[in-house]
């Protein structure tokens, strides 16, 4: 596989229920990016790593929780979530973790919260 | 004031014609410029990438940044159908600063 692929495609899950969204990368990048698409509105950073590390957290609510094990896999652990959170999550991966390099993203997990 | 504003559309065109997208800006320290293509049901994917002023082109498609108006534009020539999608434009200042998104342009090319 390449590129970057995310899993799972659809997820609906109601408000008290917990899961994860996973993210893989095969392009040899070092950087990893959580986004929230909202209808009409901007691509919304939620969380950056770089290396593994996390270097951003965009004031995100705790119901959201990352993981990065290693450079190639993201995971963003939801629990408790509420129905504004109904988005498309998307991940992306950059060789580094400057935001002006171009970023590569995968075909996000639509989710839906009852 | 938003940081990015990005007619939202949809903009409808006949097949072959000439589109033109734009975004504003207000930080005039933003230097790198992209545009992103998002189709249905897919992630964006980089269509674009100038830095600071001035024109870029790869095949049907310029890129125009105009700092001193706070502006930058895609051009696409000869229209198709496959350009039917959403085009995001993004910016920054560069190093650590997180990418400006617009919301959006949804573009529709009629056969």
């Amino acid at each position: 596989e390449t590129g970057v692929t995310q899993t799972p495609r659809h997820l609906v899950m109601g408000m008290t229920n917990k899961k994860s969204l996973k993210c893989e990368q095969h392009l040899g990048h070092n950087a990893m990016y959580w986004y929230k698409q909202s209808a009409k509105k901007p691509l919304e950073l939620m969380f950056v790593y770089n290396f593994k590390e996390q270097t951003e957290n965009n004031s995100v609510p705790s119901r959201f929780s990352p993981e990065c094990p290693n450079s190639s896999h993201l995971f963003l652990h939801l629990h408790t979530l509420q129905p504004e959170d109904s988005a498309l999550y998307l991940c992306a991966s950059s060789i580094g973790g400057d935001s002006n390099q171009p970023q590569h993203f995968g075909d996000g997990t639509r989710l839906s919260i009852l | 004031q938003k940081e990015v504003e990005q007619d939202p559309g949809p903009l409808s065109v006949p097949e072959g014609a000439i589109v033109s997208l734009n975004c504003t800006y207000s930080n005039s320290a933003f230097q790198y410029f992209m545009w992103y293509r998002q189709y249905s049901r897919k992630g964006p994917e980089l269509l674009m990438y100038t830095y600071s002023s001035g024109n870029k082109e790869d095949g049907r498609f310029t890129a125009q940044v105009d700092k001193s108006s706070k502006y930058i534009s895609l051009f696409i020539r000869d229209s198709q159908p496959s350009d039917s999608a959403t085009y995001l434009c993004a910016m920054n200042p560069g190093g650590n600063y997180q990418l400006i998104w617009g919301a959006g342009t949804k573009l529709i090319i009629k056969p």
